[in-house]
């Protein structure tokens, strides 16, 4: 069975522009939750869909967004960048929603300069 | 505020050697897992430990979490230049995981 996968798995972008980054779940896995990861802050969930819809959020601002497919994959956007979002960006899937067992992506490095 | 905290923060030790990692928490958690994460990848899933006072075993990795289940600690015996690698412990929060500091462990051949 394959793992999640996660395009791009680098980036660079600069300051005020905006990205996109993509993860496909594990077949049959309804949930994909997203987490930053950062060297200072360690991993921060962000949100968390399911069925195609956004069943939870961590503490982020709002021009971090993202949306769900009828077939799991997930997308997560980030407008305006600034400095201080260059980070991993991890998704995970899981069979169900809340706290189930994840499994994580390869991440999306993402450099804002 | 972190919920679990990780220490070791680093440890470069030699290739043979013993190592223990703690993860503890002020909070009882109904499970921790213990994650390894090696550069460039993302996080792969070890063990989770559910009940008080559980010991599992995973080749040469010991998991323990603690009987009042607000700590854990991963015992490495005799480690290589595989296990390598940041070793996170996580607990569920609600509607999602919590995730430790993080020990960044290398091991030198």
């Amino acid at each position: 069975k394959a793992g999640v996968t996660q395009t791009p798995r680098y980036l660079i972008k600069t300051r005020g522009q905006q990205v996109t980054l993509s993860c496909s779940p594990i077949s049959g896995h309804r949930s994909v939750s997203w987490y930053q990861q950062t060297p200072g802050q360690g991993l921060q969930f962000l949100f968390e869909y399911f069925s195609e819809t956004q069943r939870n959020k961590g503490n982020f601002p709002g021009r971090f967004s993202g949306r769900q497919f009828s077939n799991s994959r997930s997308e997560m956007n980030v407008s305006t960048l600034e400095l201080g979002d260059s980070a991993l960006y991890l998704c995970a899937s899981s069979r169900r929603e809340g706290a189930d067992t994840q499994y994580f992506g390869p991440g999306t490095r993402l450099t804002v300069l | 505020t972190q919920l679990l905290e990780q220490s070791p923060q680093f440890l470069s030790i030699q290739e043979g050697e013993n190592l223990t990692v703690y993860c503890n928490s002020s909070s009882v958690f109904s499970s921790l897992q213990w994650y390894r994460q090696e550069p460039g990848e993302g996080p792969v899933l070890l063990v989770t430990v559910v009940t008080g006072g559980e010991v599992k075993k995973l080749k040469r990795l010991t998991f323990q979490f603690g009987d009042a289940r607000k700590d854990s600690s991963l015992h490495i015996t005799a480690a290589q230049p595989g296990d390598t690698g940041l070793y996170l412990c996580a607990g569920p929060r609600t509607y999602k995981y919590i995730f430790g500091t993080g020990t960044r462990l290398k091991v030198l051949a």
